[in-house]
């Protein structure tokens, strides 16, 4: 049972557009939430993140928003760089399980220059 | 420093040997995880650590032997392994969180590419 999904195996965008990553989840005492870069050969990158009690999170480029009604988060790029190309996973862990992170299945960004 | 280091980077190792993975970091993390990743797999879990106690095991076989020598170190090893283990294997760390409050995010290290024969 898939407790954190991502729907989209892969996403293609041109530079300087916007790349919109998404993430759904169904456990709802999941309340802290990652994104991680992953390149070919090397490990996750820790990209940014966002607790329950808030619905947006902001740093630099980029952006997360929660939705928690919709047990739903998504990632925003902007502007999308050639670099960005890479596997983008989601996370979630709950209070009480701290130590225990869900991932997601990946989205496969490629950003067009 | 923000870095994770993992050795070796490639493992290719036969079905009745003995090897070792290893992990160092030097961020003052208390807590620190094996994880395993297929192809096109998200990572999954497979040990946490945390102030050198084994604090989470996945049922992982127990072909798989973690050891915490100290803060800074993490160690597996690996003994009559299947060609079905091999696989990435990821080492990370963090702060620890306390049960009630913030989590805290991951560094991972780059990873060992194991084969089985």
């Amino acid at each position: 049972d898939q407790q954190v999904k991502q729907n989209s195996p892969s996403l293609s965008v041109q530079e300087g557009r916007i790349s919109i990553l998404n993430c759904d989840y169904t456990n709802s005492m999941f309340d802290y939430f990652l994104w991680y870069k992953k390149y070919p050969a090397e490990g996750p990158t820790f990209l940014i993140s966002i607790s329950s009690i808030k619905d947006k999170n902001e740093d630099g480029r980029f952006t997360v928003f929660l939705n928690k009604s919709a047990k739903h988060l998504s990632l925003h790029i902007v502007p999308s760089q050639p670099g960005d190309s890479a596997v983008y996973f989601c996370a979630a862990s709950a209070v009480g399980g701290t130590y225990k992170y869900i991932f997601g299945t990946g989205t496969r960004l490629k950003v067009l220059a | 420093d923000t870095e994770v280091t993992q050795t070796p980077k490639h493992l290719v190792m036969g079905m009745t040997n003995k090897k070792s993975l290893k992990c160092e970091q030097h961020m003052g993390h208390r807590a620190m995880y094996w994880y395993k990743q297929k192809a096109k797999k998200p990572p999954e879990l497979m040990f946490v650590y945390s102030y050198e106690k084994l604090s989470i095991n996945e049922s992982v076989p127990s072909r798989f032997s973690p050891e915490c020598p100290n803060s800074s170190l993490l160690n597996l090893h690996l003994h009559a392994l299947q060609p079905e283990d091999s696989a990435l294997y990821l080492c990370a760390s963090s702060h620890p969180g306390a049960d009630r409050g913030p989590t805290y995010e991951q560094y991972f290290g780059p990873g060992t590419r194991l084969t089985v024969t």
